[in-house]
């Protein structure tokens, strides 16, 4: 059964240091998000990529997170430097949906990683 | 903007029991998904409920649409403790295409 990979599974990690987390959606899915949840809290949005681009990143810190995903495929989401707030289960998940239209039945339906949990120190 | 509201927020319950888990949304949409989450785990889809009246069923679990009331229920029957988890409803915002989550709904069920 096809499925989300994400890695590293867990992170702890010192304030101030940089991370990074990778995302390799289901093969065929044109869209990737990135989600973190606090603990306690549902998911919210950093991120959404329609193949190589962003299309949504209005929630994302730029100033100290970045996302790519350079060949419309696998995605890596940077934090430099990592702060105290940052402690989260960051998830990613993927959908056939095409930004910008409606499909039908479960088109828009998101699949989820299993998360990487980032302590911050 | 979208708000997307569950109630309650955490429930205790014996099993055996049914109970009903409520989600209510501020604004129209197309369609509406619940979502299971076992502690330290990622989110399993449960159902997607695309139209008004929409109702599905899985097991002991039920979920139903009203978007005129902007009201998606999920029906819990006789309930067991492996349905333990937290159970969240996540609402399809039209304008900005994507998905809003509530809280969540952390159940707990006692043997």
């Amino acid at each position: 059964e096809a499925e989300v990979a994400q890695s590293p599974r867990y992170k702890i990690t010192e304030k101030s240091q940089a991370v990074a987390f990778w995302c390799d959606p289901i093969s065929g899915h044109a869209t990737l998000y990135w989600y973190r949840q606090i603990l306690g809290q549902g998911p919210e949005l950093l991120v959404q990529f329609q193949d190589e681009s962003v299309v949504d990143d209005s929630q994302l810190p730029k100033d100290r997170f970045s996302a790519e995903r350079l060949k419309g495929v696998d995605s890596t989401l940077k934090i430099q430097p990592a702060e105290l707030g940052d402690s989260a289960m960051y998830l990613c998940a993927s959908s056939l949906a095409q930004w910008g239209t409606s499909g039908g039945s479960s088109y828009n339906e998101q699949f989820f990683g299993p998360g990487t949990r980032l302590t911050v120190l | 903007e979208l708000k997307v509201e569950q109630n309650p927020l955490f429930l205790s319950m014996q099993e055996g029991k049914n109970y009903t888990i409520y989600c209510n949304y501020s604004t129209t949409s197309d369609r509406l998904y619940w979502y299971r989450q076992d502690p330290g785990k990622s989110l399993e889809s449960l159902f997607v409920l695309l139209s008004n009246g929409a109702v599905k069923q899985e097991g002991r679990l039920m979920a139903s649409l009203d978007t005129k009331a902007r009201l998606s229920t999920l029906h819990i029957t006789a309930a067991v403790h492996d349905l333990s988890a937290t159970y969240f409803c996540a609402v399809w915002e039209n304008r900005d295409d994507k998905i809003i989550f509530g809280k969540g709904t952390r159940l707990h069920i006692l043997p």
